[in-house]
């Protein structure tokens, strides 16, 4: 089945750039879409089709994709984006969603 | 605005059901697939199923296949979650989203999840 693979943490201070890796075979070649989650419980849409945003997510959200990696970039990083990430993607040999491990991004 | 509601959850004891509802509003429910997701206390998310906006087709992970079934009600704005044999890795909160499409599929808006555990 495939896999993604995203690094367990990121830490960065407020005001600088985060950017939040996701590893897959060949993932360049799917769509990915990231999920941010904060204690609430419900995640967030905040990336779909590797760089578009839902309305209502800021600017400061933008997301590549290329050959084995898809990134999530949050610029001006805030307080308020302190939270874990998922990246996903459908698997349509086998159709099924698949996600990441999760990133727990931390605002120093 | 779009809203989604789940309900159901509970203890309920290793290898029985419960039926999971998912009760939504603010968009043309039989225009839009539908998913269920679950996530472990302190854990990652997990797909657990999708269904077409018609019924027509379904998709499930090969943790809780044949053992789940996703079905909807389109006249009733519901979408639904049955789960037999349960066991106690199927303890987690369980929820429900609304699929989109681009390039693959993924969930554009969710709920706030309803808690299954499964305990003897």
């Amino acid at each position: 089945s495939y896999v993604l693979t995203q690094p367990p943490s990121v830490s960065v201070a407020p005001g600088q750039t985060a950017r939040i890796t996701c590893g897959g075979n060949n993932i360049g070649s799917k769509s990915v879409h990231w999920y941010q989650q904060k204690p609430g419980p419900a995640p967030v849409l905040v990336v779909y089709d590797d760089s578009d945003r839902p309305s209502g997510i800021p600017e400061r959200f933008s997301g590549s994709n290329s050959e084995n990696t898809a990134t999530l970039t949050i610029s001006r990083v805030e307080a308020g984006d302190e939270a874990d990430y998922y990246c996903q993607v459908w698997d349509s040999r086998s159709d099924v969603v698949v996600f990441g491990g999760g990133t727990k991004l931390t605002v120093l | 605005q779009v809203q989604l509601v789940e309900s159901g959850g509970g203890v309920v004891q290793p290898g029985r059901s419960l039926r999971l509802s998912c009760a939504v509003s603010g968009f043309t429910f039989g225009s839009y697939g539908m998913h269920w997701f679950r996530q472990t206390p302190g854990k990652g998310l997990e797909w657990v199923a999708v269904m077409w906006y018609d019924g027509s087709d379904e998709y499930y992970a090969d943790s809780v296949r044949g053992r789940f079934t996703i079905s909807r009600d389109n006249s009733k704005n519901r979408v639904y979650l049955q789960m037999n044999s349960l066991r106690a890795d199927d303890t987690a909160l369980y929820f429900c989203a609304r699929a989109a499409y681009a390039g693959g599929w993924y969930g554009d808006y969710w709920g706030q999840g309803t808690l299954v555990s499964v305990s003897s």
